[in-house]
Parts: structure tokens; C-alpha cells; sequence
């Protein structure tokens, strides 16, 4: 089965400055997506970014980048010029090329200080 | 922007007793899921619905579950006996408009429901 890890419960970064979320997943599988949510205390889950697993080129989305490592079956997110509106929680997900259903990290809440 | 929209936010209930949680995908939307979080854990899979009915459940998906389209608006999740364990948050999703790979297209998430079971 699917695994997605995120090892960073809580990160904090000051605003303006880059941060990193980490997320790691575990598949036997070659072709997958990966996204990453991001969840405000409203509690609606938005999607921030994707990546197909058969594109080597790491996704963009303005201020919002991955790191996307194949091999080493890593994909974190970095940040750019955070602002206070990007404080949230942040899921990482993953989803089989053939399935519909996610598999979700436990989240990493990220503060952004003023 | 269209939102996927669920009701209530908050549902209390006894244990034992039956709940419908509602939710009112975005309207041109093909594919519906329903998620659980226990708090302090991960997002958990339930159930994913097309062209009327359930095309992948997961474990935690059990006789106790069902779902249903009524209409054509909304998309519905009833526990028929509850338990203490089925209290967490429960979030809807949508996807796909028919246009393009069903797999591109990324899924909607509504705010979610609370449901707490004393």
C-alpha cells in the first residue's frame, strides 16, 4: 500500500523568507501524481500544486515550487516570499495513475511570523 | 469560483443513532469522495462514487457506511449506528468534468463536518 510521510509536524518561517516542507512516499508504482493541499483554519482543503510522476520538470505555481526526486521518492515544497496568508496546514498526497482515492501525510502546520 | 459545500459544520449525536452528512458537490463535477480525519491524524480515504455508484471503498468503509446521489445536487454519507470512534471531521470532494483525463483533474474539498459522537 501507499505510504506518504511528512516528518515535520510544525514549521515557522519569518514573512518574505523561503520555506521548505518536507514530504516523502513510499509506491511501487511508476506512474503516479503528487499534490500538495493546503488547508487554512477555514478548513477547506485547496490544492496548491501538482506533479506527474512521469514529468521530470519540477511543477511551479508562482511563489509555490517542488522539489520532485524520483528515486529517491521525495517531493517537497517550497515556499518563496512567504506571506501571512499562507499560514496553514499543508497536506502532501499522493495518487496511484490508475485509482481515484488519495493517501495523505499527517500534515505539517506552517506559522509565517510578521 | 464554484465550492463544494457541506452541511452542517457541526453535528453532535448519540451513540447508536443514525447520521446523514450532506454535501453539494461542484455542479458539473463527475466523481464524489468522501474523506475522514480523526483529530491529530491523517486524511483518510472512505469511499469515491461514479455514475451512481461506489467504484473504490476503503477498509474503513464498512456495512455501516453508505452513500447515495439522491439528485442531482447533492451527494450524501449515512452512518446507520454510530460509534465513538466514527467521531472526526468528514470532508467531500469533487472531481472531473469529463473533459480531459478524469486523473488530471485534481479533487475539490469542501469545508467539512465535525461530527461528534457522545
Amino acid at each position: 500500500a501507499q505510504t506518504v510521510t511528512q516528518s515535520q509536524p510544525e514549521m515557522s518561517v519569518q514573512e518574505a523568507e523561503t520555506v521548505t516542507l518536507s514530504c516523502t512516499y513510499d509506491t511501487s508504482e511508476s506512474d503516479y501524481y503528487l499534490f500538495w493541499y493546503k488547508q487554512p483554519p477555514s478548513r477547506q482543503m485547496i490544492l496548491v500544486i501538482r506533479q506527474e510522476a512521469y514529468k521530470q520538470q519540477n511543477a511551479t505555481e508562482n511563489r509555490f515550487s517542488v522539489n520532485f526526486q524520483k528515486a529517491a521518492k521525495s517531493f517537497s515544497l517550497k515556499i518563496s516570499d512567504s506571506q501571512l496568508g499562507d499560514a496553514a496546514m499543508y497536506f502532501c498526497a499522493y495518487r496511484t495513475n490508475t485509482g481515484n482515492q488519495f493517501y495523505f501525510g499527517t500534515g505539517t502546520s506552517l506559522t509565517v511570523i510578521p | 469560483e464554484p465550492e463544494v459545500t457541506q452541511t452542517p459544520s457541526h453535528q453532535v449525536t448519540q451513540m447508536g443513532q443514525e447520521v446523514i452528512l450532506r454535501c453539494v458537490p461542484i455542479s458539473n463535477h463527475l466523481y464524489f469522495y468522501w474523506y475522514r480525519q480523526i483529530l491529530g491524524q491523517k486524511v483518510e480515504f472512505l469511499v469515491s462514487f461514479y455514475n451512481n455508484e461506489i467504484s473504490e471503498k476503503s477498509e474503513i468503509f464498512d456495512d455501516q457506511f453508505s452513500v447515495e446521489r439522491p439528485d442531482g445536487s447533492n451527494f450524501t454519507l449515512k452512518i446507520r449506528s454510530t460509534k465513538l470512534e466514527d467521531s472526526a471531521m468528514y470532508f467531500c470532494a469533487s472531481s472531473g468534468t469529463g473533459g480531459g483525463l478524469i486523473r488530471n483533474q485534481p479533487q475539490h474539498f469542501g469545508d467539512g463536518t465535525r461530527l461528534s459522537i457522545l
